[in-house]
């Protein structure tokens, strides 16, 4: 069965220095990777995709997203955190199944806090 | 362009009554997908409509849950009657034909007492 794994309730980091929420995944072939990010009382919002290609990604508001294939994993980064990037992130794949051919199989949402 | 749009943005209601949530999907999207969140835990995946078609309904719970789209237009997801494990945040999202991304509306978040 395809799943995402964030292995992490809650991540903290100091404004200025770099974040990272981790991100694994379980899927048969080639995934398709996503991160969205929630705000307070907002709907979720896309950042990124891994499609195909350079394993590297960048995203919205400075964010970027590496996929390791070997690993299984798909990790958020960004070099430095700001207060504003305070939210719930979300990592999903796309299921890949015949009956679930595009539906998104999503983690269940680490928290990041950035303190000034 | 506008957004995906949900109605209503909150909704609290008794056990057993019946709810109606709207989505309208960013215009020229012919995919329209209903997600749910219960109680913090995981989105889950509900259904799928191409259009008007249902292309996959695998995650509805059960049948108090129907879910519609007129004319290949907005959606409607009903829940009748309402039990308190239906208390969530309801996500919609479309997206355009062959394309992988998906974009969300606001959620709508049911609260049933």
């Amino acid at each position: 069965a395809q799943s995402v794994a964030q292995p992490e309730d809650q991540v903290n980091v100091a404004e200025g220095n770099p974040l990272t929420v981790k991100c694994t995944y379980s899927v048969s072939g080639n995934p398709y990777l996503f991160w969205y990010v929630q705000y307070p009382n907002r709907g979720l919002q896309f950042l990124l995709k891994y499609i195909t290609g350079d394993n590297l990604v960048k995203g919205s508001y400075g964010f970027e997203a590496e996929f390791n294939k070997s690993q299984t994993s798909f990790h958020l980064k960004k070099p430095s955190a700001l207060v504003s990037d305070s939210a719930l992130y979300f990592c999903a794949v796309r299921g890949l199944f015949s009956g679930g051919y595009n539906k998104l199989i999503f983690g269940a949402g680490t928290r990041l806090a950035v303190h000034p | 362009e506008a957004g995906v749009t949900q109605f209503p943005s909150h909704s609290v209601i008794e056990k057993g009554q019946t709810v109606t949530l709207r989505c309208d999907p960013i215009s020229g999207h012919d995919n329209l997908y209903w997600y749910r969140r219960v109680m913090g835990k995981e989105i889950k995946f509900l259904l799928h409509f191409v259009k008007e078609s249902k292309q996959d309904e695998s995650g509805m719970p059960n049948n108090r849950f129907l879910a519609e789209r007129t004319g290949g237009t907005y959606s409607t997801l009903k829940v009748q009657p309402a039990e308190l494990e239906d208390s969530g945040v309801y996500f919609c999202a479309s997206s355009p034909g062959g394309q992988e991304t998906q974009y969300f509306g606001p959620g709508t978040r049911l609260l049933v007492l």
